[in-house]
């Protein structure tokens, strides 16, 4: 489809395993965003690129959460060491303007 | 603290009748609006959006209005549908200096159910 896809949709860790979270993008579009939505929670933000630069990274919640998009497309966003606290859907959104348009998410659990 | 408020957790409306879910904000610094519905297990769906520069907007069912002043702003879906049982989120994102795109910041939703 011609939507955002991501995967996996769901993924389970062990606290301390690192997980990497991929996002395809709409094609064409230059501004991509990381979300986290914990449980009964609205997303929050977590970094933005425009292209390849990553131009916001001030939601990030610690240095283990690590964004890349290194061609401008695919974006991957790492956790490493997981802890219990970092469960959550993981939204990506790409934009060619100001609607933002969402993926279905990855839903994290961390044992 | 939060930036962005929808007080309802949840609504409930009958079928035909008209859905109004309300949002109110804190940061003047805002100057664009957005309404997403969210399925479970599914991402949050763009509805509608309004700019600062506009007191309301209209697509189909769904007419967002904006109140500045009060900072307020609200979605009216008439006539209510079955199909329009979701999460409501709220949205709203500030020009970002020097240009681009901005992350949003989400309200925690207001969950409808259309009754039939």
């Amino acid at each position: 489809g011609a939507g955002v896809s991501q995967s996996p949709r769901y993924k389970v860790a062990k606290r301390g395993q690192d997980v990497a979270l991929r996002c395809d993008p709409i094609s064409g579009h230059v501004s991509l965003f990381w979300y986290q939505q914990a449980l009964g929670q609205g997303p929050e933000f977590l970094t933005y690129f425009q292209n390849e630069a990553q131009l916001d990274k001030s939601g990030l919640p610690s240095d283990r959460f690590f964004a890349e998009r290194p061609e401008g497309s695919v974006s991957t966003l790492k956790i490493q060491r997981t802890q219990k606290e970092d469960s959550a859907v993981y939204l990506c959104a790409s934009s060619p303007g100001n609607e933002q348009f969402f993926g279905p998410g990855t839903r994290l659990t961390v044992l | 603290d939060q930036q962005v408020k929808q007080n309802s957790p949840s609504l409930s409306v009958q079928e035909g009748r008209i859905s109004i879910l309300n949002c109110d904000y804190t940061n003047s610094m805002f100057d664009y609006f957005l309404w997403y519905k969210k399925y479970p297990a599914e991402g949050p769906t763009f509805l509608i959006s309004i700019s600062s520069i506009k007191d309301k907007n209209e697509d189909g069912r769904f007419t967002v209005f904006l109140n500045k002043s009060a900072k307020h702003l609200s979605l009216h879906i008439v006539p209510s549908q079955p199909g329009d049982s979701a999460v409501y989120f709220c949205a709203a994102s500030a020009e970002r200096s020097g240009g681009g795109a901005d992350g949003l910041t989400f309200g925690k939703g207001t969950h409808l159910i259309i009754q039939p």
